[in-house]
């Protein structure tokens, strides 16, 4: 079965540099979560589509934004990258009227040097 | 963590015994999920248990839910080396989104 694809799978940058982490959601998934694992902690909700619009917002910096295309993938902009963004960073998807499981990606291993 | 707290943070279990992972959390919740972490890698999706539920079975696993006391617990039976993981619950708070809030984790460690 077609799982979540996020990509790159791994991402090196240098501080103050931009990034952007790509979402492509499981078929007939028109929810997209994105949430954050820092290193040896839990996992952070930081926003979240559907139907491209945002449904919840959580812990997400002002330095990223992001946003759900018509095909349903998402897209995370990360600007001026602080060491601190080191972080894994699950996309997660879900069909709106069975949004109680969110189906999650394998993740996108962001190192800012 | 934002919503629960884990305990143990780590266990150390000789292949063949129970496994269990208890988690507390701060709201009313809509429903309390279990996910699996292998190190470093995706969070795959174990068991969700609603809160109008107290316990639920799958497989070798076996959740309780007691929303008096704001707490779940996850027993794995007849643990196996593979079982080796980090196991987060996470919680669902009912609004509209569904976002999860995820507990700190407890890292399981079964050895053969």
């Amino acid at each position: 079965a077609a799982g979540v694809i996020q990509s790159p799978r791994h991402l090196i940058k240098e501080k103050r540099e931009t990034a952007t982490l790509k979402c492509y959601p499981i078929p007939r998934h028109d929810t997209v979560y994105w949430y954050q694992q820092g290193p040896g902690q839990d996992p952070q909700f930081l926003i979240s589509f559907y139907e491209k619009m945002q449904s919840d917002k959580g812990s997400i910096p002002d330095r990223f934004s992001a946003q759900q295309f018509s095909d349903y993938h998402s897209e995370l902009n990360m600007s001026s990258l602080e060491l601190g963004d080191s972080a894994l960073y699950f996309c997660a998807s879900s069909p709106w009227d069975l949004r109680e499981t969110q189906y999650f990606g394998p993740g996108t291993r962001l190192l800012v040097l | 963590s934002q919503q629960g707290e884990e305990d143990p943070q780590a266990l150390s279990i000789q292949e063949g015994e129970n496994a269990t992972m208890n988690c507390s959390y701060k709201t009313s919740i809509n429903n309390l999920q279990w996910y699996r972490q292998n190190s470093g890698r995706g969070l795959v999706h174990l068991i969700l248990i609603r809160s109008n539920e107290r316990e639920k079975h799958s497989g070798r696993l076996r959740v309780t839910l007691d929303t008096s006391k704001k707490s779940s617990s996850l027993l794995i039976t007849a643990s196996r080396a593979a079982d080796t993981a980090s196991y987060f619950c996470a919680t669902a708070l009912g609004d509209s989104s569904y976002k999860l809030i995820f507990g700190s984790g407890t890292r399981l460690l079964v050895r053969p």
